[in-house]
């Protein structure tokens, strides 16, 4: 059973662009989260997902940040319009049940 | 708000001593715990989990951590540390009963000297 799978590993956009982060669950869990690590801090918590619906998306900035899990195909994070303060890793983490969570390798997103 | 301290920002030990990481939370109820490992560059791997029941937990790579509901703590040990064990470690929490998101602590970051 492959892991979770993100992609790309590496991002890197300008300013005002957009970056689309991409995120594979591990097969058979409809569970899936989004969350955020800056430059040595903790992982904070952006989104959670089931199949088609937003779960819990408190942790998500009010603009710029959306996120997606369509009955096909992987989860998607995608930023518009990217500052430097979005530089950061990303990691995506899938679950069969909701409780024990399962990361992804991440996406490193710079910003230049 | 539940919220989770990992005290010791940097801990250095030798090959082959022991060791134990601090963890303690702060919330309503006793949640779910959880402790992972991060490599330099890497996803977390998650080294064992507390629900219920027993409360010494035993993970991979020889981790164990002991749930101690009278201080809020869940620590993480190792009776002794291997090279490949440097990296950093997170100890999270998340409510019980629903699937939710994951509250994460600041990490600690081991290294281990030969």
């Amino acid at each position: 059973n492959a892991g979770v799978m993100q992609n790309p590993r590496h991002l890197v956009r300008r300013r005002g662009q957009e970056a689309r982060l991409r995120c594979s669950p591990m097969k058979g869990h409809s569970h899936v989260y989004w969350y955020r690590q800056l430059p040595e801090e903790g992982l904070k918590f952006m989104v959670y997902l089931q199949k088609e619906n937003i779960i819990d998306e408190s942790g998500m900035p009010k603009e710029r940040f959306s996120a997606e899990f369509p009955k096909e195909g992987p989860s998607i994070l995608r930023i518009q319009q990217v500052v430097r303060g979005d530089s950061a890793a990303y990691f995506c983490a899938s679950s069969p049940e909701g409780a024990t969570q399962y990361f992804g390798p991440g996406t490193r997103l710079l910003v230049l | 708000a539940q919220s989770v301290t990992q005290p010791d920002i940097h801990i250095t030990v030798s090959e082959g001593a022991s060791l134990e990481l601090r963890c303690n939370y702060s919330y309503g109820a006793t949640p779910y715990l959880f402790w992972y490992v991060q490599s330099p560059g890497q996803g977390l791997q998650l080294l064992l989990k507390y629900f219920s029941g027993d409360t010494l937990v035993q993970g991979i790579k020889g981790f164990e951590a002991e749930f101690k509901r009278s201080q809020s703590s869940f620590n993480l040990r190792k009776p002794s540390v291997h090279w490949s064990d440097a990296a950093e470690y997170f100890c999270a929490v998340a409510p019980t009963g629903t699937a939710s998101k994951l509250t994460f602590g600041t990490g600690t970051r081991l290294q281990v000297t030969l």
